[in-house]
């Protein structure tokens, strides 16, 4: 597997609070994202970095942030959970190439549960 | 703004027997396709991609711009291919993200 922890692995919270998960890689890769997969959706982009300080939203970003003060670490954030962010939560990795797509790297997941 | 079907959302065969699992997409430019695999309780694992046309544990997929498909095909499915599997389609000049289709769950009964 490729050098990405993500921590909690499990989290259950209650609606209103807010709730950070963190990922943190080994690989130096530039890009980092966060996905939730849901039954039926499979997996959805919520925000994505392509560099330190530097992050863009994705396809379900509302009622999540996220930042990236060094290489290793992407966070994201819930500033106010509800029970419609409970989900798996999924960090991968990428390192571009001149050359062809490179290919995304996935941590092991958060489970987040809102009561 | 592309968009990825997987139409079934679960495959049962039989060990031995052929499967096929189809997916979709739509996209206005070239698009570069994958399968990723995810396994019981373990992470998301690219499986192939359209631009290396390799096969892997058995699986081959081919791109059908025509038809805009990118069907993953094994000939003889094992006990040891249930998994969830998903397509996914990359759009490189957007900071490579992927768009998923909603995966389809393969069980291989014996």
């Amino acid at each position: 597997d490729a050098g990405i922890t993500q921590s909690p692995r499990h989290k259950v919270t209650e609606t209103g609070t807010p709730v950070t998960l963190r990922c943190h890689q080994t690989e130096n890769h530039r890009y980092m994202y966060w996905y939730r997969q849901d039954p039926g959706h499979g997996l959805r982009l919520i925000h994505y970095s392509y560099g330190v300080k530097d992050t863009d939203k994705g396809e379900v970003s509302d009622g999540y942030s996220v930042s990236r003060s060094k290489t290793e670490d992407f966070l994201l954030t819930l500033e106010s959970a509800t029970s419609s962010q409970t989900s798996v939560y999924f960090c991968a990795i990428s390192e571009p190439s001149t050359s062809a797509t490179y290919e995304q790297y996935f941590g092991p997941g958060t489970r987040l549960t809102v009561t | 703004a592309q968009r990825v079907t997987q139409p079934e959302k679960l495959l049962s065969v039989f060990k031995g027997a052929p499967v096929e699992l189809k997916c979709n997409y739509s996209y206005s430019g070239s698009p570069e396709l994958f399968w990723y695999v995810q396994y019981s309780r373990q992470r998301l694992q690219l499986l192939l991609r359209h631009i290396s046309r390799e096969s892997i544990k058995g699986f081959t997929a081919d791109l059908n711009k025509g038809e805009t498909s990118f069907h993953l095909k094994k000939p003889f499915a094992q006990e040891e291919d249930s998994a969830m599997y998903y397509c996914a389609l990359a759009v490189k000049a957007a900071g490579n993200k992927l768009t998923f289709g909603g995966g389809t769950r393969v069980l291989v009964k014996p």
